[in-house]
């Protein structure tokens, strides 16, 4: 089993709808969550972070977060074309120092 | 703010040779993260290092190695070359001591040949 799962994709929405990513962490030590953004050709963006349990929104962007069940998320509503790219789910772990594990990313495409 | 810089942006070497990569954090972080990002095993931790002391160390062989500078500018450095070396490294950035977000660089694209 990896330490960070996400589906691979490729997530397919509509101009418009909300867009849903799920990251899975198998580590209960992990304390800090993060959702990275990444063009194809570039280097990874970060775009939310969260470290409660519950709901962290800024902007067309909601990070969620619980803990119990060990699954983070990531909705972007409203979604546009320039939002497709690959999103990393990363988690550091208590003692971890900034030691970040990645999952391999969900592939978004949003379509007009 | 300036951003991560690194340098070069790319690189081509052949194998058996070494390389060394450089990495500018932004102003006022202490810790230095290094990545490689391949096709097949994404993106993997190699090494932290924070205040020039290494923290932690991913799962690469001894042929990776890295040091930090006094003004946090840190360096990486991989020795003869294999094919299997090609990659995207990419250093992060962070202000905390721990679990704090990361900022990445853009990058430095390393051909192996």
């Amino acid at each position: 089993q990896k330490e960070v799962e996400q589906n691979s994709g490729p997530l397919s929405v509509p101009e418009g709808a909300i867009a849903s990513l799920n990251c899975t962490y198998s580590d209960r030590g992990s304390q800090s969550f993060f959702w990275y953004r990444q063009y194809s050709g570039k280097s990874p963006e970060l775009i939310m972070f969260i470290y409660s349990n519950g709901d962290k929104e800024d902007g067309r962007f909601t990070a969620q977060l619980n803990k119990a069940s060990q699954y983070v998320s990531l909705l972007i509503r409203d979604s546009q074309p320039s939002d497709s790219a690959t999103y990393l789910c990363a988690v550091s772990r208590a003692g971890g120092y900034n030691k970040l594990i990645f999952g391999a990313g969900t592939r978004l495409a949003v379509h007009p | 703010k300036a951003g991560v810089t690194q340098t070069p942006r790319y690189l081509i070497k052949t194998r058996g040779q070494q390389v060394t990569l450089s990495c500018s954090p932004i102003s006022g972080h202490r810790s230095v993260s290094w990545y490689q990002q391949t096709p097949g095993q994404g993106l993997q931790f190699l090494f932290e290092y924070f205040s020039e002391t290494q923290r932690n160390k991913g799962n690469f062989p001894g042929r990776f190695s890295g040091r930090q500078f006094s003004n946090s500018r840190s360096e990486m450095n991989v020795s003869t070359l294999e094919l299997g070396d090609s990659a995207l490294y990419l250093c992060a950035s962070t202000f905390g001591v721990a679990s704090y977000e990361q900022y990445f660089g853009p990058g430095t694209r390393l051909t192996v040949t």
